[in-house]
């Protein structure tokens, strides 16, 4: 079946350093790929997509590849700030379906 | 536009008891999807509604567990009888099915727990 591996967390850092959360894939086909961004209290909200092989998704400073070659989508942020501290979960959903499958989230802490 | 709405924020109840946590989808969208969030087991896929038709129901845990959409606008999630492991953060998510890779919008959540 589909599922997600995520990088352990938490992952502290200072601002303006460089952020790289991993994470690999299992799936089979074509799936899409996601990332999600949980603040304290709130619900998930989408931060980036990339639906196809080689698709770059961006938002907000954030980037993600689409790697099928490796099975990852990987984010990364050049430069964090204190307000991207939040718990991030990549997520894919196959191309037969319609539910995500989430990994189990990565926390972020950005100390200024 | 309002968002998913969810209700109440926070509930706690004693074990036993009947728990019903409240859902109102975005105006529009035909898919409505409940999950649990838990720090053991992360964030859990419960039921999946389309055009208000319980279609995945295959991640609720036990018969104590239901859902139900009357309408387009609207979905409960029960839990009778509660017991102390269904403490957990319970979302709501809505999206709009078909082509594309129909994003789902999440509400804040019901932080249930059981005592």
């Amino acid at each position: 079946g589909n599922s997600v591996t995520q990088m352990e967390g938490p992952v502290t850092l200072s601002e303006e350093a460089f952020l790289t959360i991993n994470c690999t894939y299992t799936a089979t086909g074509y799936p899409s790929l996601f990332w999600y961004v949980q603040y304290p209290g709130e619900g998930l909200q989408l931060l980036l997509k990339a639906t196809k092989a080689d698709d770059k998704g961006s938002n907000k400073g954030f980037e993600a590849t689409y790697r099928k070659e490796t099975t990852s989508f990987h984010l990364e942020k050049g430069s964090v700030q204190v307000s991207d501290s939040a718990v991030y979960f990549c997520a894919l959903r196959g191309n037969s379906g319609y539910a995500l499958n989430f990994g189990k989230g990565t926390s972020l802490l950005v100390t200024p | 536009d309002a968002g998913v709405i969810q209700s109440p924020r926070h509930e706690v109840t004693e074990m036993g008891q009947e728990v019903t946590l409240r859902c109102k989808p975005i105006s529009g969208h035909n898919s409505l999807f409940w999950y649990r969030q838990t720090m053991m087991r992360g964030l859990e896929l419960l039921i999946y509604f389309n055009n208000n038709v319980p279609i995945d129901d295959s991640g609720m845990p036990e018969d104590r567990f239901s859902a139900k959409m009357p309408n387009a606008s609207f979905s409960t999630l029960k839990i009778q009888p509660s017991e102390p492991r269904d403490s957990a953060v319970y979302f709501c998510a809505s999206s709009t099915a078909g082509t594309g890779t129909y994003e789902q919008y999440f509400g804040p959540g019901t932080r249930l727990t059981v005592t």
